[in-house]
């Protein structure tokens, strides 16, 4: 069974950086084909990739967030994490991680996690 | 980027209806299209894979189809619980990029 489980801050400060970990089960991070991706959904709006990462390292980058973000990973531990430098009120949204299968582009998805940027 | 123009943002259907939901790309993306189903306050669930294949566990009265640079999403007889928001994901290309999103309500 799958699943996936998003934690971070809940409520940060702009120009602070924000820290998230995706913690999953059911597949792992070191097998061929596999990757965890990150979308946000600001409340009421659309859905934004912003992030994946792959078994063998592989990093690819939303350029809409110019060097803002870095992606990374434990495979040993099964968590993937995202960063994201000097946040404001735009990054307000829900994050979610998500799997990347071998069939299917995020195929599974986690509950998401709120995230309020505010002053 | 490749840009998905979906349409409609939002429609009312009744019970029983046949729904149609379309993404339109900017440029070629080949059948890497998924459409997603997201209900209110949870998280996207994949429906269709590689525009035209039906996910797991999905009723098939759902289906996807392609016409040149258009994908469809089709419900072929609307049910209460197809109420929700449907989104496209082009990932022919990086970035992935997905449709502004449709809600569909029942009437």
């Amino acid at each position: 069974q799958v699943t996936l489980k998003e934690s971070g801050p809940g409520i940060l400060q702009p120009s602070q950086t924000l820290s998230l970990t995706c913690t999953f089960s059911g597949f792992s991070l070191s097998t061929y084909g596999m990757g965890v991706g990150w979308i946000r959904q600001p409340s009421g709006k659309g859905l934004e990739w912003l992030a994946n990462i792959w078994w063998d390292d592989d990093k690819y980058y939303n350029p809409s967030l110019k060097n803002r973000l870095t992606i990374s990973k434990d495979t040993s531990n099964n968590q993937a994490f995202l960063k994201i430098t000097n946040v404001d009120t735009a990054d307000t949204a829900t994050y979610y991680c998500a799997r990347i299968g071998t069939r299917v582009l995020f195929d599974y998805w986690g509950q998401g996690v709120m995230v309020t940027v505010s002053s | 980027d490749i840009q998905m123009t979906q349409s409609p943002s939002s429609m009312s259907a009744s019970l029983g209806d046949r729904v149609t939901i379309t993404c339109q790309a900017s440029q070629d993306i080949g059948n890497n299209l998924i459409w997603f189903q997201q209900k209110p306050g949870k998280s996207p669930r994949p429906m269709i894979y590689y525009a035209t294949n039906l996910a797991n566990g999905v009723p098939s009265r759902f289906s996807g189809s392609r016409s040149g640079s258009d994908y469809s999403l089709t419900i072929s007889s609307l049910e209460s619980e197809d109420m929700a928001d449907y989104h496209c994901l082009q990932y022919k290309q990086y970035p992935p990029t997905f449709g502004s999103g449709t809600k569909l309500e029942i009437k």
